[in-house]
């Protein structure tokens, strides 16, 4: 496709639940980002891969959160014994190297 | 750390008025600066861009210039739409091109 697409749109998991999001990113952008947007904040940002090396993990917020990615294309954010409190919309960016971010639609991630 | 502050909404206008959202950031070193925007149901969209100091970006008639002496790069358009209504996101570019983000403020045009 031609853009970012990001599955699935939405997620409804109960606490304590494993979620895998998935990212695929613009067919030859190098650079992979996640951001997450809890309601009526900003994005904040999560991990960034170069190819399928991640040289930034600095904004995962625990050791739940953790993210691959393979053949510099698919990645997947994966969070393990979900809390409510990681109720957000995870957005997915890609780029050429040092160029512009084109975000995917996201998924809102519900925990209940 | 690097970070943006942008003035808190909802910001609520009547159609053809003057907008102003103000953005303020703090970095190390010399980020390029952004303005994305979030309609209504839709994913974010870059809306326009500054990537040194007194630069302006523009599109769709919304400007901001990028001000190093104030740290600021604040969103301007003379006539707002109804169409525009939206949350606007300033942002800053960090270690990586990772970006940074203000909290986003919410635009409400008004017929």
């Amino acid at each position: 496709g031609a853009g970012v697409s990001q599955s699935p749109s939405n997620k409804v998991t109960e606490k304590g639940k494993d979620v895998e999001l998935r990212c695929d990113p613009i067919s030859g952008h190098t650079a992979l980002y996640w951001y997450r947007q809890r309601l009526g904040q900003g994005l904040e940002f999560l991990i960034y891969f170069q190819g399928n090396s991640a040289p930034d993990k600095s904004g995962l917020p625990s050791d739940r959160f953790s993210a691959e990615r393979t053949g510099e294309s698919v990645s997947t954010l994966t969070i393990q014994r979900t809390q409510q409190e990681d109720s957000a919309v995870y957005l997915c960016a890609s780029s050429s190297v040092m160029g512009e971010q084109f975000f995917g639609p996201g998924t809102r991630l519900t925990v209940l | 750390g690097d970070s943006v502050t942008q003035m808190e909404g909802p910001v609520t206008l009547s159609e053809e008025a003057f907008l102003t959202i103000n953005c303020t950031y703090t970095a190390t070193g010399y980020p390029s600066l952004f303005w994305y925007v979030q309609y209504p149901g839709e994913g974010l969209q870059l809306l326009l861009k500054a990537t040194k100091a007194d630069d302006k970006g523009s599109n769709k008639g919304f400007e901001a210039t990028y001000r190093k002496e104030t740290t600021s790069f604040h969103l301007e358009k003379g006539s707002v739409q109804v169409s525009d209504s939206a949350v606007y996101f300033c942002a800053l570019t960090g270690g990586y091109n990772k970006l940074i983000f203000g909290a986003g403020t919410r635009l409400a045009v008004h017929p």
